[in-house]
Formats: structure tokens, sequence, C-alpha cells
């Protein structure tokens, strides 16, 4: 299940099952979505894009679904496996006059129980 | 080579010390990142550099200054530093027809 609390959310999910995490943004002005992985003592790693023209895109195990009217992203990771087990950012990207503004949001931290 | 190198990996410094972290990449990207990432919150963009020039700066103290000398190098000069400036500083760069940014592992700083 997931908690959000005082602490970085947290979802726990069985190994082999599909994830689904969760993400709420702020600017509907928004280009792009992004999803990021970032592991212990690693920096963020792309995972996949989304235009904001686009309600679904897929890549390889992952599926990125934009709801622009509720303002809201998700990615699906299916048949979770160990090295999934990481925190993941959804972040914004709006083009302004002085270039491409990138804003992360909160984070949720994916534990994947064996 | 799809590697973003910083270093060093941990600094410690005073207060009164000035430092500087390096960043490094030679995928021929011409934008460059510095980000700030305190434990268990996002990254937060502090610097952009597009063509070696400064195009984007979130409002960051004048005690963080940052510097591109050529397209392959990014440096973030540190002065007078406070100890809520301890964190993880990201360094991020991406090509010019993607939206993918290449992240380095981040140098450790805690300030005394």
């Amino acid at each position: 299940g997931e908690s959000v609390g005082l602490h970085l959310p947290t979802l726990s999910v069985q190994e082999g099952d599909n994830s689904i995490i969760n993400c709420a943004y702020s600017n509907s002005a928004s280009d792009y979505f992004i999803w990021y992985k970032q592991e212990s003592g690693k920096g963020p790693q792309f995972i996949i894009d989304i235009r904001s023209n686009m309600d679904k895109r897929q890549g390889q195990r992952v599926t990125v679904l934009l709801n622009k009217t509720v303002k809201h992203l998700s990615l699906q990771i299916a048949a979770t496996q160990p090295g999934d087990s990481a925190v993941y950012f959804c972040a914004e990207i709006l083009r302004t006059f002085y270039g491409q503004n990138f804003v992360f949001g909160p984070g949720t931290r994916l534990s994947v129980l064996p | 080579d799809t590697e973003v190198t910083q270093t060093p990996k941990h600094l410690v410094m005073g207060m009164t010390n000035k430092k500087s972290l390096k960043c490094e990449q030679h995928m021929g990207h011409r934008a460059m990142y510095w980000y700030k990432q305190k434990a268990k919150k996002p990254p937060e963009l502090m610097f952009v550099y597009s063509y070696e020039k400064l195009s984007i700066n979130e409002s960051v103290p004048s005690r963080f200054s940052p510097e591109c000398p050529n397209s392959s190098l990014l440096n973030l000069h540190l002065h007078a530093l406070q100890p809520e400036d301890s964190a993880l500083y990201l360094c991020a760069s991406r090509g010019p027809s993607s939206n993918e940014q290449f992240f380095g592992p981040g140098t450790r700083l805690t300030v005394l």
C-alpha cells in the first residue's frame, strides 16, 4: 500500500506485481513530464518522458499516463523486480524565455518485497 | 561515453572556507545544470547553462557562484556557506534534441 506523512511517501509491492506511482503537477502550461528513478547514493536516472499533448506512452516495462484534466501523472511498472526499489520522481518542464525550467515532484519510495 | 562525473564525492568545509565543485561530461551536451538535493527531498534547480551562458538562476544566494569554462566543464564555487547549505549537489547535462538529463553521482557537501 501507499503511505503519506512526514516521511517520503512509500509504496510497497510484492515482487512480480505491477506498481503504480502517482504524481500531481501544478502548472498546466508544462510542455513535458519526465519520470526519474533515484537509487541510494546515485543521481536521478531518466526513465521516460511524455509530451503534454499525449495521454499515454510506453517504454520497456513502464507506462506513463497523463491526465491533464486533473493534472495527474502516473508511472506503471510491470512485473516489479527487486532492482526497481528506489525513489521515483516526476518532473515537469516548462519552457520559458530563459530556457527550460525543470521542477521535480516530492518523490515516492518504491519498496519491492520478496 | 554517457557519463557525467563529479568531484569531489564528499566535501566537508567550514563556513569561512572557499571550495569548488567540479562537473564534467564528454557527450557534447550544451546544456548543463546544478541542482541541490536535501535528504528525502527532490532535487531543486539552482543554475542552468546553455551554450556556456547562464540562462537560468533560480534566485540562488551569491555565496554560490557557477562557472562554465567550456562546453564540457561546469564548476560551482562556494564561499562563506552556512550549515543549512549542507546537501547533495547534483550536476546534469542534456543534449539538444532530448529531454533526457544525465545526472552525475553528486557531491555530498557538509558545512560545519
